[in-house]
């Protein structure tokens, strides 16, 4: 089975905080991306990225960063929290490209900037 | 902005009735559709990808698409309380944009009554 973990479950975070969300894959992935999913919003992308040290920037990548120094690990970096980055993080990836590309995605981070 | 459009729901079924979930989209050249399903506080699996007109079955669960409407429904025969979740439709569209590759509805809501 793909196994997609994130680091945390729940974050409690204060404004002006520095976070980071780690997403680790053990399959050999190329390709990992970064969501935020809120009510009415549906799934966001933030970041992707296709290989090592390699990012493209999603739908909202405002206030947002990525690291990816190894294939199998993708961070997500907030660089000064804010109450409107409250949200569920998912991590997910992915081993084929083009139109067969299917996501699996890790178990989520609920996030909480107070 | 390509788009996915889902009925918000919720959907309310019987058990042992069929639940029909529909989905639109807006890009014509869209070759991949997906169906996740996403338990409440957990994250989105994949139960059914579809690739040509017409219904695939697997299980319980058909998936039907016609592109020249670009529609793409998920029946599930036999609801069963454990069904109750939100179903989120996937469409992936090519050349990838911001969106990423795959385009989320912001998903349907389904309730299976015993």
């Amino acid at each position: 089975d793909v196994k997609v973990t994130q680091s945390s479950r729940y974050l409690v975070k204060r404004t002006g905080e520095k976070v980071f969300l780690e997403c680790v894959q053990d399959m050999d992935h190329e390709n990992m991306f970064w969501y935020r999913q809120d009510p009415g919003l549906g799934l966001r992308l933030i970041y992707f990225s296709y290989d090592v040290k390699m990012k493209e920037k999603g739908d909202i990548p405002e206030g947002y960063s990525v690291s990816r120094e190894k294939k199998e690990r993708f961070s997500l970096i907030l660089e000064s929290a804010s109450t409107n980055q409250t949200s569920m993080y998912l991590c997910a990836s992915s081993y084929e490209q083009g139109i067969y590309e299917k996501l699996f995605f890790g178990s989520g981070t609920q996030l909480s900037v107070l | 902005q390509k788009e996915v459009e889902q009925n918000s729901g919720p959907l309310s079924v019987p058990e042992g009735a069929i639940a029909s979930l529909n989905c639109t989209y807006s890009d014509r050249g869209s070759q991949s559709f997906f169906w996740y399903r996403q338990y409440s506080g957990k994250s989105p699996e994949l139960i059914m990808s579809i690739y040509s007109n017409g219904d695939k079955e697997d299980g319980r669960f058909t998936a039907q698409l016609n592109k020249a409407s670009q529609y793409v429904s998920l029946l599930i025969r036999d609801s069963q309380p454990s069904d109750s979740a939100t179903y989120l439709c996937a469409v992936n569209s090519l050349p990838r944009g911001s969106q990423g590759n795959l385009i989320f509805g912001k998903g349907t809501k389904l309730s299976v009554k015993p």
